[in-house]
């Protein structure tokens, strides 16, 4: 059973650019949830993705926006790159969407310019 | 909104002795309290988690009390060691809404 994999591990952009990263789930997962985790915070939820579909959504701008792929893997799409977005973003996989154990990839550390 | 208060922000405690950390939710329909231990550098990892039709749940030297009514969960390790230092955070889910909230974290120092 392979865990959660995140890449790229860190990044640098300029404000005002785009980002993408990216996320595979643990094998049998068909959740995907993201989070930002500002220096010295908690993990803030972003959105969740269930079978390809926005499933929940935090307090974030549409300027986040992600998707789902069939293999269950997924993307965060961050635009119009701000100073305050500079985190690490973490992704956790789980087994059903409804309260099932929720397991992280190493994050990708964004640093915003 | 939805909110997770954590204290303490930052605790030490000499090797051996035990830890609590608290935490308080606002959401009186949350029914699932996990608890994550963050190294430095490295991914949260689930550590033990209590659902609401349980009083209290615990593994080895990690145990979690959950008190509803006053809508209170604390975390505490027994006999610590100095690899027990890390950055802890409790969360808090409601069926339905499909996410998590987070504690903001309390930083567990154990001095050998």
């Amino acid at each position: 059973e392979t865990g959660v994999t995140q890449s790229p591990t860190h990044l640098i952009k300029t404000r005002g650019q785009q980002v993408t990263l990216r996320c595979s789930s643990q094998s049998g997962h068909n959740t995907v949830s993201w989070y930002q985790q500002a220096l010295g915070q908690g993990p803030q939820f972003i959105f969740q993705y269930y079978r390809e579909e926005e499933n929940g959504r935090g307090n974030f701008p549409p300027r986040f926006s992600g998707l789902q792929f069939p293999n269950y893997s997924s993307e965060l799409n961050v635009n119009a790159l701000e100073l305050d977005d500079s985190a690490l973003y973490l992704c956790a996989s789980s087994l059903e969407r409804e309260g099932q154990t929720q397991y992280f990839g190493p994050g990708t550390r964004l640093l915003v310019l | 909104g939805e909110n997770v208060e954590q204290h303490p922000s930052t605790l030490s405690v000499q090797e051996g002795d035990s830890a609590v950390i608290k935490c308080t939710y606002s959401d009186s329909a949350s029914n699932y309290f996990p608890w994550y231990k963050q190294e430095l550098g490295k991914r949260p990892q689930l550590i033990i988690d209590i659902r609401s039709n349980v009083g209290e749940k615990k593994d080895q030297r990690i145990a979690v009390t959950l008190n509803k009514t006053a809508k209170h969960f604390s975390l505490h390790i027994t006999e610590t060691q100095p690899e027990d230092s890390a950055v802890y955070f409790c969360a808090a889910y409601t069926s339905g809404t499909y996410k998590y909230i987070f504690g903001t974290g309390t930083r567990l120092k154990v001095l050998a």
